[in-house]
């Protein structure tokens, strides 16, 4: 089967780092992307890894280790505005091809 | 703005019904869409996708009589809900990849569609 393993929930305070792991079991793997996603609203993408390493885009960056089917995205300087669901979600198929999406992490960012 | 428009964003039919949602890239075009499916609280399931000229490829478990894919060009998918029940309630959202700074697989998604079944 395919999975993609990521925390339910996550609480933090404005101006911490916090970071939410993934873990992943599918059939062909070409990226790993994070997507942000406010009640209601559409995903939001946030960063893409296809290779190891850490990508960074602001307050964001996402890490990607192949090896062990494993990354994360750290946000830093939280912002009440961060509260949000954070979705990672495995490329399939091709490069441009079809995304299986983690299950969600609640993040709720307090003051 | 907006890389990929969708509308409508809300709709509210009867039973039996049918509903078509529209997915548009915007300045660019896009040979391969997808559409997903997520209930509250839940994360996106991805239905089908959505083949320019030709055939959609559906996941495992979805209708393709139920769920009705039409990619006739590259800036344009459909998906037409047929027949429509209070358990096909849902929101729908597609995506289309758009090339960045030479990178092919970012996703960028429609505002979404929020169907109501009555």
């Amino acid at each position: 089967g395919q999975s993609l393993e990521q925390p339910s929930e996550v609480t933090a305070v404005e101006g911490a780092i916090v970071q939410i792991n993934c873990t992943y079991q599918t059939s062909g793997f070409y990226g790993l992307s994070w997507y942000q996603q406010h009640d209601g609203g559409a995903p939001t993408f946030l960063s893409y890894n296809a290779l190891d390493g850490l990508e960074e885009t602001g307050r964001f960056s996402s890490f990607l280790s192949r090896s062990d089917s494993y990354g994360y995205l750290l946000l830093q300087e939280l912002q009440m505005k961060d509260s949000a669901s954070y979705f990672c979600a495995v490329t399939q198929g091709s490069n441009t091809g079809k995304l299986i999406f983690g299950q969600g992490t609640t993040l709720q960012v307090k003051p | 703005g907006a890389v990929v428009s969708q509308h409508p964003s809300r709709v509210i039919c009867k039973s039996g019904t049918s509903v078509k949602i529209e997915c548009r890239s915007l300045d660019f075009q896009a040979t391969t869409m997808f559409w997903y499916r997520q209930f509250p609280k839940q994360s996106l399931m991805l239905m089908a996708t959505s083949n320019e000229g030709s055939k959609a490829t559906y996941e495992q478990g979805v209708e393709k009589d139920k769920f009705l894919i039409n990619h006739a060009s590259l800036t344009l998918s459909t998906l037409t809900v047929t027949s429509a029940h209070p358990e096909d309630s849902s929101f729908y959202i597609c995506s289309a990849n758009k090339e960045k700074r030479g990178r092919k697989n970012i996703q960028y998604f429609g505002a979404g569609t929020r169907l109501s079944v009555l």
